[in-house]
């Protein structure tokens, strides 16, 4: 199986800062990647996929880049609705695996 | 707007068996695969199975083969996840999402997602 591990797990910011996460695929997977944001309660949502594509709807403060074993997702001016735990997807073999997640919490 | 609903989550015994909906709306539902993944309580995401728009095509995570089965209804727009011999380590919300990429190679992503559906495995 393909490992994602994401980093930090934690991060705590202020609203307009710029935040980024880190995940780094065990083996290389291209561009399949993708990144969800989950809020308490709720299910996740798509952001980005294929590595930097924003998924329609998705606010340009967000951001996504990398291929092959490194990826990254910035947040550029970071909003209050923001505040959420954020996972990283590798789509490219079965099983397919996340990210441990990414706590962004209120400084 | 794509609609997902969850249901049929509960209490269940260490062994018994338990039957997930996910009724679709608001997309062509026999064009698109769907999957279920996981969420353990407190814990991060667990994919757990795929199945192919004609119903034609599973997979499933290694720690659910043999006891869990996904299918589906095209004609009722509907996706289920048939759980048996069901463990203490699968208690968790389950979640039903449409899937998008490439399913010749079997890359792709999840969206949206349902609401979810806890299943809570304990005698």
């Amino acid at each position: 199986d393909i490992q994602m591990t994401q980093s930090p797990s934690s991060v705590s910011a202020s609203g307009g800062d710029r935040v980024t996460i880190t995940c780094r695929a065990s083996q290389d997977i291209s561009r399949w990647l993708a990144w969800y944001q989950q809020k308490p309660g709720k299910a996740p949502k798509l952001l980005i996929y294929a590595a930097s594509t924003l998924q329609s709807g998705v606010p340009s403060r967000f951001s996504g880049s990398g291929s092959g074993t490194d990826f990254t997702l910035t947040i550029s001016s970071l909003q209050p609705e923001d505040f959420a735990t954020y996972y990283c997807q590798q789509a490219y073999s079965f099983p397919y695996t996340f990210g441990q997640g990414t706590k962004l919490e209120i400084k | 707007e794509v609609q997902l609903l969850e249901s049929g989550g509960g209490l269940v015994q260490p062994g018994g068996s338990l039957r997930l909906s996910c009724a679709a709306s608001g997309f062509t539902f026999s064009s698109f695969a769907m999957s279920w993944v996981r969420q353990a309580p407190g814990k991060g995401l667990e994919w757990v199975s795929v199945i192919s728009g004609s119903g034609g095509r599973t997979y499933y995570t290694d720690s659910v083969k043999g006891r869990f089965i996904i299918s589906r209804d095209n004609s009722k727009n509907t996706l289920y996840l048939q759980m048996n011999s069901l463990r203490a380590e699968d208690t968790a919300v389950y979640y039903c999402a449409k899937w998008f990429g490439d399913f010749g190679a079997v890359r792709g992503w999840f969206d949206p997602w349902g609401q979810g559906s806890l299943v809570t495995v304990s005698s």
